[in-house]
């Protein structure tokens, strides 16, 4: 399976500031997403990024706040904007590898805004 | 709303019995299944997947579906301490690309020596 790599690992940041993570995979893969887990909390989607094409958004998440960028088919970064603590999570990359496989995630990102 | 369930636990066993791990999900649709392994402070790490109603059996690892019922679970043989983490049911949100999952809110177990 695809190894997947997220920069920062984590990051203590200050209310109204932005930070861009980023998530590199070893190989060419079509589809890759964006999860947030919350303390204590499951993961839920944020968006998913095709290469050549915007972000699709799930209900909640919109492109101001976390603006993402696909630019080739091994790299995508996201952008969490104004920053404030309720966007204190892990934020996770995970990609699909082709139709039939199951996703993998990257190590995520730890954030906590002060 | 599709919705993926289950028991928030703790579920605590002794070391060597089986833990048993359940997740309802709310799409007739769907038609894969995935368990997830997450030890606190790490990433979520696949498992177990499962396709078709049965059983799949995969070293210590059973994953069992029933699509009538709606129902999958996680069967652990021979529990570790070293299994103690929080257990992750999803299933695909969409119809399409798998990679669009929806996670259960995860089961807590704990393995006592």
């Amino acid at each position: 399976s695809a190894v997947i790599s997220q920069k920062p690992s984590r990051d203590i940041c200050q209310r109204g500031t932005s930070l861009t993570i980023q998530c590199q995979v070893d190989s060419q893969v079509t589809m890759m997403f964006w999860y947030r887990q919350q303390p204590g909390q499951s993961l839920t989607l944020i968006a998913t990024a095709n290469q050549g094409s915007e972000a699709t958004y799930e209900s909640g998440f919109v492109i101001d706040k976390f603006p993402i960028s696909r630019p080739n088919l091994t790299f995508s970064t996201l952008t969490v904007s104004n920053m404030s603590p309720e966007d204190s999570s892990i934020y996770l990359c995970s990609v699909e590898e082709d139709g039939n496989q199951p996703q993998h995630f990257g190590d995520g990102t730890r954030l906590s805004i002060l | 709303q599709k919705e993926v369930e289950q028991n928030s636990g703790p579920l605590s066993v002794p070391e060597g019995a089986i833990a048993s791990l359940n997740c309802t999900y709310s799409d007739r649709g769907s038609q894969s299944f995935f368990w997830y392994r997450q030890y606190s402070g790490k990433s979520p790490e696949l498992i177990m997947f499962i396709y078709s109603n049965g059983d799949k059996e995969d070293g210590r690892f059973t994953a069992q579906l029933n699509k009538a019922s709606q129902y999958v679970s996680l069967l652990i043989r021979d529990s570790q301490p070293s299994d103690s983490a929080t257990y992750l049911c999803a299933a695909p949100n969409y119809g399409g690309s798998q990679g669009n999952l929806i996670f259960g809110k995860g089961t807590k177990l704990s393995v006592k020596p």
